[in-house]
């Protein structure tokens, strides 16, 4: 299985709503990564968890509370989120601590903030 | 601080067609560096890796190029079909798994 999966794949909240989002893979990758990417630019990294402990965390809004319970799961809580956080949010994950760690990504989740 | 350029930013070519995308960093201390592919609205798609001890990787008509000290990689497509038509990103690993990624190269293949 070298597949990543992410749900929803489209989601619509308020900015007073509570989310999340939820990434899984079941290749024995151990690091999982969040990616938000805006219309036309690139992926911007938000956070790396590795063996389960958030490695990295790219100075991002605490509205953003990313959760890693088990080695395939990953999540993305979502609260008081503003229209400029309208994007795709994309998931990823990779061999943890290899030199040629290979990104694997999912398909994304579309947010709109209303 | 990394920084990841991709020329040209859009490109249009006839079917058939052999290209060439290219893609240029600023800090030859890189751990790899991976091609992807993205349909609009979609994830991305991991076409080839290059490790920072490599000099190239094929894959099918895929053929991915490294040259570390001159800071630059390129992404040979040959036979060029419409079903290529993407936006086709190269992202650095610069270590401890930090990526950045260039902003990518429109392709458009005509029928």
């Amino acid at each position: 299985d070298t597949e990543v999966t992410q749900t929803p794949k489209h989601l619509v909240m308020g900015m007073t709503n509570k989310k999340s989002l939820k990434c899984e893979q079941h290749m024995g990758h151990r690091a999982m990564y969040w990616y938000k990417q805006k219309a036309k630019k690139p992926p911007e990294l938000m956070f790396v968890y590795s063996y389960e402990k958030l490695s990295i965390n790219e100075s991002v809004p605490s509205r953003f509370s990313p959760e890693c319970p088990n080695s395939s799961l990953l999540n993305l809580h979502l609260h008081a989120l503003q229209p400029e956080d309208s994007a795709l949010y994309l998931c990823a994950s990779s061999l943890a601590g290899a030199l040629d760690n290979e990104q694997f990504f999912g398909p994304g989740t579309r947010l709109t903030v209303l | 601080k990394q920084e990841v350029t991709q020329i040209p930013a859009a490109l249009s070519v006839p079917e058939g067609e052999n290209l060439v995308l290219n893609c240029s960093f600023t800090d030859s201390a890189i751990y790899n560096l991976q091609w992807f592919r993205q349909d609009p609205g979609k994830g991305l798609t991991s076409l080839l890796l290059i490790q920072s001890s490599q000099r190239e990787q094929t894959s099918g008509r895929l053929n991915a190029s490294l040259d570390k000290s001159s800071g630059r990689s390129t992404l040979y497509i040959a036979a060029s079909q419409p079903g290529d038509s993407a936006t086709y990103l190269c992202a650095v690993n610069t270590g401890g798994f930090k990526t950045i990624f260039g902003a990518g190269t429109r392709l458009f293949v005509k029928a």
